[in-house]
């Protein structure tokens, strides 16, 4: 998967629950992304780690939580007060230190609230 | 913040035909604009990329073109075929960490 593996690939969610994605990279990229992708949208930020134990909040966070406590992995926990998860989600990695490069994406988990 | 513009949303164009797809950024600052393939239920796939310090950079049938003064950033794909069908998004830098912006997408359709 190109050096960066996000799991499950289908996952569904009852209310009030919550559910914790997967993303782990072997490319040994500093910064890592959380995306998110509604049918017929664009990409938005979910949140974003330029180092480990340190991430900042993007576009739409609200709902969301994350961690990164090794630099291989940057989990998304998608938690009860996301009224909408139902979405496409995306992980993506970049050198940071390599100024303004393209990011190398995940194969995207597909989250279901049932 | 960085705001990226992208049109058309949709684009069907006949085999063999060019397609164009146009990009606008705000931040003044951005110089490195991707350009992302993404077919269906697959992750983006980076196509090309080109930074400010050049006009045009061309890989194949796909060309990609800057104007930093009006800033907007094109998509030429020449000779198209039933495979480049697909949403294609543009996207810049911005922000403290130059994360990238990515553009509403175009559903590209090729028709045989």
């Amino acid at each position: 998967d190109g050096g960066i593996t996000q799991s499950p690939k289908y996952l569904f969610r009852k209310e009030g629950q919550n559910v914790t994605l997967s993303c782990e990279q072997n490319l040994n990229h500093d910064a890592m992304y959380w995306y998110r992708q509604d049918p017929g949208q664009g990409l938005r930020l979910i949140y974003y780690s330029q180092i480990v134990n340190d991430f900042q909040k993007g576009d739409i966070a609200e709902g969301y939580s994350v961690s990164r406590e090794k630099k291989e992995s940057f989990p998304l926990t998608v938690t009860s007060a996301q009224k909408n998860p139902t979405a496409f989600y995306l992980c993506a990695s970049r050198e940071y230190t390599v100024s303004d490069y393209g990011y190398t994406f995940g194969s995207g988990t597909r989250l279901t609230v049932v | 913040g960085e705001n990226v513009e992208q049109h058309p949303s949709t684009l069907s164009v006949q085999e063999g035909d060019s397609a164009v797809i146009k990009c606008t950024y705000s931040d003044s600052a951005s110089n490195y604009f991707p350009w992302y393939k993404q077919e269906l239920g697959k992750r983006p796939q980076l196509i090309i990329d080109i930074r400010s310090n050049v006009g045009e950079k061309k890989d194949q049938r796909i060309a990609v073109t800057l104007n930093k003064t009006a800033k907007h950033f094109s998509l030429h794909i020449t000779e198209t075929q039933p495979e480049d069908s697909a949403v294609y998004f543009c996207a810049a830098p911005g922000g403290s960490a130059r994360q990238l912006t990515f553009g509403s997408g175009t559903q590209l359709t090729v028709l045989p």
